[in-house]
Order: structure tokens, then sequence, then C-alpha cells
């Protein structure tokens, strides 16, 4: 298994600002993703990060809003930019080695005033 | 593409009562089906998993059944405990591709 911190794990940020969420696997891993949480829904896919080259986008999700880097196989970085309050939600990192496996981050709440 | 439907979306049953939450999807070619566990203000969890080639899969009081033919997988939760109260996920994918598709979620009370 793989175990995924994120940093910062909650902040409230005004809006027009942008904040960057940090994703730490203890191991290596295939496959990183990030994803949107309202509260009370499921999970909604924003991106795959590739290591070394752009991430995959869903429909939805742009690279100048979300901008994404992943510069080696244990390491990821989110940006949500120019953010408004409907940005408002739970961002989670997950990885996943040679199964289909995947593994959460405990998450982070983003609150945009 | 692959669409993933869960219910119910709430499910409140007595401590040491079974829970069963039921899982059905659209793609035959999906062969891997997880279940994660969300307590609040936590990310989800990996709980159990089944992959196509079995039917059933226990790990002590919870247990997952595929049934391919009809394309719906379930997972049971026996003798239920308070802190089995959360948010549970079902989850499809295929061989190949590690992108899954989430059911919608079933909050799961257990009261005391």
């Amino acid at each position: 298994s793989a175990v995924i911190s994120q940093k910062p794990s909650r902040d409230i940020c005004q809006r027009g600002t942008s904040l960057t969420i940090q994703c730490q696997v203890d191991s290596q891993v295939t496959m990183m993703f990030w994803y949107r949480q309202q509260p009370g829904q499921s999970l909604t896919l924003i991106a795959t990060a590739n290591q070394g080259s752009e991430a995959t986008y869903e429909s939805g999700f742009v690279i100048d809003k979300f901008p994404i880097s992943r510069p080696n196989l244990t390491f990821s970085t989110l940006t949500v930019s120019n953010m408004s309050p409907e940005d408002s939600s739970i961002y989670l990192c997950s990885g996943g080695a040679e199964t289909e496996t995947q593994y959460f981050g405990p998450g982070t709440r983003l609150l945009v005033l | 593409g692959e669409n993933v439907e869960q219910h119910p979306s709430t499910l409140s049953v007595q401590e040491g009562d079974s829970a069963v939450i039921k899982c059905t999807y659209s793609d035959s070619a999906s062969n891997y089906f997880p279940w994660y566990k969300q307590e609040l203000g936590k990310g989800p969890q990996l709980i159990i998993d089944i992959r196509s080639n079995v039917g059933e899969k226990k790990d002590q009081r919870i247990a997952v059944t595929l049934n391919k033919t009809a394309k719906h997988f379930s997972l049971h939760i026996t003798e239920t405990q308070p802190e089995d109260s959360a948010v549970y996920f079902c989850a499809a994918s295929k061989g190949g591709s590690y992108i899954p598709t989430f059911g919608r979620g079933t909050s799961l009370i257990v009261h005391p």
C-alpha cells in the first residue's frame, strides 16, 4: 500500500488569489490523480498528473485554472488559480502502483471568501 | 464511458445489524472493483476490493460479492458497529486503465 500526505490540510483564501496544494507519496507510484469533492458529493476527477509531462485534464477542467506539476514518481502539486467562492471544496490526491489500487490522501479543505 | 450506480444513498441500521450496499456498472470490460470508506474530515480509505476472476471476497466483518453476468457488486458489513458509520464509495475500472469510476456514495449510520 501507499501512504499519501497532503499540505495544507485546510486553508481559507481570498478570491482572486491562488493556492498550491502539495501531495507526497511514501513510495514510487505509477499514477497520480487529483480529485475535487464537494460536501456530501462523490469524487470528480480533475486530472491525471503525468511525471515529466503535462497533466491530462478531464472535461470541464483546464490547465490555466488548475496547473499541475509532477517532477518525480512521489510528488505532485495542484494549484487552484484566481480563486472564486465556487472553488471552495475538498481537493484530494491519489496514487497507485502497478495494480489498479488507488490510495488517497487526507484531502485539503479549501474555503474561498 | 463507464457508469456506476450506487444504492442506497443513505442507510440507517442498529448496531449489530448487517448492512448491504449495492452497485451496478455498465461497461462489461471493467474488471476491478474497489470499495472505499470515507470518515468525516478524512480522505477515502480502501477497505476491500475484488477482481473479476473471483465472485466473493471476505475480510473479517466485511465482504464483497461480484456478479459479472448481471454487472453488479455489493458490499456486506456484518455485526455493524458505530465506528462503521461513514460514507462508502464503490468504484469500477478496466484493466490497463487506472482511473476508476466512482459511485455517488452511501452514507451509513449505525445507531448504538
